[in-house]
């Protein structure tokens, strides 16, 4: 079956710790996204990456890091320098660019205790 | 700066009734998305608008793009409680110069369909 895989889907993190969040994906896509969604609010963009090796800041990059040493996989570490980190995460994926749809994981709800 | 505004942000609605879901965007696209979001799920793509005047239906939704007037709407006939979800348009920015496209989203419509 291809999808995109996320992991865990709940995370629990206390106050100061650096958490890692996978995103992996068998669709073969080029791009790879990271967005974050707060209760009654739409998504907003972390980083997004359009190839292998490379990656940009979205809307809402501070206190998050990123890595896309392979095309599967898209890693998002929330780092301590986050103030809010409570949220979902939602990745998702596209063939290329503009004018093509994004497909979403399941999503990961971290929980900062 | 892209602003996506959607109304309402809450609709009751009872089954059977016909309403309609309005996205608003403040500067120049031609890329438009519309998804649905059960609670606590992901992001379920609906339909992809790509051209002024494109209409799409599936089953009881029905998505239009005005791109003069920067606008989409989501037409539900005949609600059904099935369709009770949050649904999001998201606008795309086009090239940004940086080789990626970006999606900016609209708040979201949670619609509750009523029996």
């Amino acid at each position: 079956d291809g999808g995109i895989t996320q992991s865990p889907k709940y995370l629990f993190r206390k106050e100061g710790q650096n958490v890692t969040l996978s995103c992996e994906q068998n669709l073969n896509h080029d791009a790879m996204y990271w967005y974050r969604q707060d209760p009654g609010q739409g998504l907003r963009l972390i980083y997004y990456s359009q190839i292998v090796n490379d990656f940009q800041k979205g809307d809402i990059a501070e206190g998050y890091s990123v890595s896309r040493e392979k095309k599967e996989s898209f890693p998002l570490t929330v780092t301590s320098a986050q103030k809010n980190p409570t949220a979902f995460y939602l990745c998702a994926s596209s063939i290329g660019a503009g004018g093509v749809t994004q497909y979403f994981g399941p999503g990961t709800r971290l929980t900062v205790l | 700066e892209l602003k996506v505004e959607q109304n309402p942000l809450f609709l009751s609605m009872q089954e059977g009734k016909n309403y309609t879901i309005y996205c608003n965007y403040s500067t120049t696209s031609d890329r438009l998305y519309w998804y649905r979001q059960d609670p606590g799920k992901s992001l379920e793509s609906l339909f992809v608008l790509l051209s002024n005047g494109a209409v799409k239906q599936e089953g009881r939704l029905m998505a239009s793009l005005d791109t003069k007037a920067r606008l989409s709407t989501l037409h539900i006939t005949a609600a059904v409680h099935d369709l009770s979800a949050t649904y999001f348009c998201a606008v795309d920015m086009g090239y940004s110069g940086a080789g990626s496209y970006q999606l900016t989203f609209g708040k979201g419509t949670k619609l509750s369909v009523i029996p």
